[in-house]
């Protein structure tokens, strides 16, 4: 069953500071992983989407990694806004034509002044 | 554009009643979707549809009818509404709706059941 973890579950960080998110996937055969910002209230919007071939990729103070080898991606924040604060949600797509993606259950984050 | 828009943003039902979740997107999108989001459930896909007339379930479809008459709208019916219903249900579209594109979400109308 294709399933796909993020960690933490919850983070609180100061304004400022750098932080991690994780993602683990076993959805197979792998197409394509995007990670979704979803402001409280709102719907997610795409950050950024990351194929077999991309290491890494930025978007702003937005990276994103992927290791196709151990499926893991990662989203570092760097220099935190409080308009980070949200949960970020992984989604993985599986190749040969799916129409479902894959969630995760996303991580929430706090930025604090 | 407008995007995905979705009505209403809130909205009380008691057991039993019926009602219908709107949406409508102005993008030309041929995939639309609907989820469902539950508190440490993640977002959980209800039906789809690929393009106009064609629907199909997803994870989560029971008490749930979908119909696409035009590409722009693609409503949400919940027959006999139950309080395990009670969510914050969000639409979605893309173009083609494979991978590779991007979902556009509404911001969503939260539902309690009484």
């Amino acid at each position: 069953k294709n399933q796909v973890e993020q960690s933490p579950q919850s983070l609180i960080i100061l304004e400022g500071k750098n932080c991690t998110l994780q993602c683990n996937y076993t959805v197979s055969p792998f197409s394509n992983l995007r990670w979704y910002k979803q402001d409280t209230g709102r719907g997610p919007v795409s950050l950024t989407i990351m194929t077999f071939s991309e290491n890494t990729k930025s978007n702003g103070r937005y990276t994103a990694t992927l290791d196709a080898d151990t499926k893991q991606s990662s989203l570092h924040i760097t220099a935190s806004q409080l308009s980070d604060s949200a949960s970020y949600i992984c989604v993985v797509s599986a190749a040969g034509g799916s129409y479902i993606p894959t969630f995760g259950r996303g991580t929430s984050l706090i930025v604090h002044p | 554009n407008a995007g995905v828009t979705q009505t209403p943003k809130f909205q009380v039902l008691k057991t039993g009643q019926s009602m219908t979740l709107q949406c409508a997107q102005d993008m030309n999108h041929e995939y639309m979707s609907w989820y469902r989001q539950d508190p440490g459930m993640g977002l959980r896909l209800i039906h789809y549809s690929v393009g106009a007339g064609i629907t199909d379930q997803g994870e989560v479809p029971n008490g749930y009818n979908v119909s696409r008459s035009t590409t722009e709208d693609f409503p949400l019916r919940l027959l006999s509404a139950a309080p395990s219903q009670t969510s914050v249900y969000f639409c979605a579209s893309s173009y083609g709706g494979r991978e590779g594109s991007p979902l556009h979400f509404g911001n969503g109308t939260r539902l309690t059941v009484t």
